[in-house]
């Protein structure tokens, strides 16, 4: 039972352009949700979060956007650049606890010149 | 300032072979993780830790053991390896974040590539 779900395995976008990366989750109990990014042959290094008391979170031109009733939450990425190719992966927890992250499978993310 | 290290960086192994993967960290992080990430899947939680002498399963543990005697040190342990143990394996730590909702992520090394053949 996939708890995390990013639909999109991939995505290609225009240098300037807007990239709108997509995750869904099935758990209520998930208060905190984080963005992660990935080059080959790396480890994912962190990107952004949101908590559940918040609808949006911006940090320079990633803003992530969290829908609690839709269960639903997506990273913008404005403009984008072709550095921002990588693979992005979408993750919730629970706070409090031991913070243990539950991701999606990821969308590869193509930011053509 | 080296963060998460993970060694060895690739590794092949053969059927019934046993192993450990070494990941240290530098940070007095109290949190550990080890994740593993199949080709065209998200990373899956093997074991995980919450401080030296305390570990638990997560949701893939078979196969596998773990210790923390230490702060710095999660090893992971592969003591009969099989082919569905090919993956790339992740180490990850993080801060104790109870007392607040400060931003405190997992950090990640770049990971060991194991297959078994």
């Amino acid at each position: 039972d996939q708890q995390v779900k990013q639909n999109s395995p991939s995505l290609s976008v225009q240098e300037g352009r807007i990239s709108i990366l997509n995750c869904d989750y099935t758990n209520s109990m998930f208060d905190y949700f984080l963005w992660y990014k990935k080059y080959p042959a790396e480890g994912p290094t962190f990107l952004i979060s949101i908590s559940s008391i918040k609808d949006k979170n911006e940090d320079g031109r990633f803003t992530v956007f969290l829908n609690k009733s839709a269960k639903h939450l997506s990273l913008h990425i404005v403009p984008s650049q072709p550095g921002d190719s990588a693979v992005y992966f979408c993750a919730a927890t629970t706070r409090g606890g031991s913070e243990k992250l539950v991701f999606g499978k990821g969308t590869k993310l193509t930011v053509n010149p | 300032n080296a963060g998460v290290t993970q060694t060895p960086k690739f590794r092949i192994l053969k059927i019934g072979q046993s192993m450990t993967l070494q990941c240290t960290q530098d940070m007095n992080h109290n949190y550990m993780y080890w994740y593993r990430q199949d080709p065209g899947m998200g990373l899956k939680l093997i074991y995980y830790s919450v401080g030296a002498g305390i570990t638990d399963k997560g949701e893939v543990p078979n196969g596998y053991n773990v210790s923390r005697s230490t702060t710095e040190d999660f090893p992971l342990r592969l003591e009969l390896a099989a082919p569905s143990q090919t993956s790339v394996y992740f180490c990850a730590s993080s801060a104790d974040i109870r007392s607040s909702y400060s931003n405190q992520p997992q950090h990640f090394g770049d990971g060991t590539r194991l297959s078994i053949l």
